[in-house]
């Protein structure tokens, strides 16, 4: 079980850039999340997944941001463009779906860091 | 209102001792699932606990255990035996299957042990 994939790890850009983010959810999860993590907003959800429909896009900060998950086992994030307030640290988690225990299993996370 | 509230900042432990770090949730929906995450330094976030709303033992894994409050709407985590290990930020968050499979993060605790 290779567990959630991100890609890249590190990405280094300049303002005005655009930014596409990769994530390869685990096999067989049917509910993929995008987080941001700063030191002064903390750990915000951006957009989820169900089934590979977005159902809450709310956290998504403006229109630059957009994400799609065109199967069940890939989804972007792209910026477009970049600011340098967009440097964090992006999360990508996937969950089974039902009750019970189905936690969130995170990615290593791609630390971004725009110019 | 905040689904998950995490209400210390920061806390210290003496190596060896036992820490609480407190979480309290909101929620109407009788179906939710309570987790605690670590995310060390490194940046992973690595899943710790679990605690189902219907359970009606508190949850333990090792040395991590969940104060469950159901009436006071508090999940608790208890580390028992600090470890220098131990070192790291703790989420607490929530997941409500009958509204979408969302899941609420608090804002984290940073826990330091002292050695």
């Amino acid at each position: 079980d290779a567990g959630v994939i991100q890609s890249p790890r590190h990405e280094v850009t300049e303002m005005g850039q655009e930014v596409t983010l990769r994530c390869k959810p685990i096999s067989g999860h049917n509910s993929l999340f995008w987080y941001r993590q700063t030191m002064m907003r903390g750990l915000e959800l951006l957009i989820y997944f169900n089934n590979n429909v977005p159902i809450d896009d709310s956290g998504m900060p403006e229109d630059r941001f957009s994400a799609k998950m065109p199967n069940a086992s890939f989804s972007t994030l792209k910026i477009q463009p970049s600011e340098p307030r967009d440097s964090a640290v992006y999360f990508c988690a996937s969950s089974s779906g039902g009750s019970g225990s189905y936690e969130q299993f995170f990615g290593p996370g791609t630390r971004l860091t725009v110019l | 209102a905040q689904k998950i509230t995490q209400t210390q900042p920061g806390m210290f432990v003496q190596e060896k001792e036992a820490v609480t770090l407190d979480c309290t949730y909101d929620t109407s929906d009788p179906s939710y699932g309570l987790f605690w995450y670590k995310q060390p330094s490194s940046g992973e976030m690595i899943f710790l606990i679990y605690q189902g709303s219907y359970d009606q033992q508190n949850a333990t894994e090792g040395r991590y255990s969940l104060n469950f409050q159901k009436a006071r709407k508090s999940a608790n985590l208890v580390i028992s035996a600090s470890q220098l290990g131990d070192s790291a930020m703790y989420f607490c968050a929530m997941r409500e299957p009958n509204t979408g499979n969302q899941f609420y993060f608090g804002t984290g605790t940073s826990l330091t042990v002292i050695p």
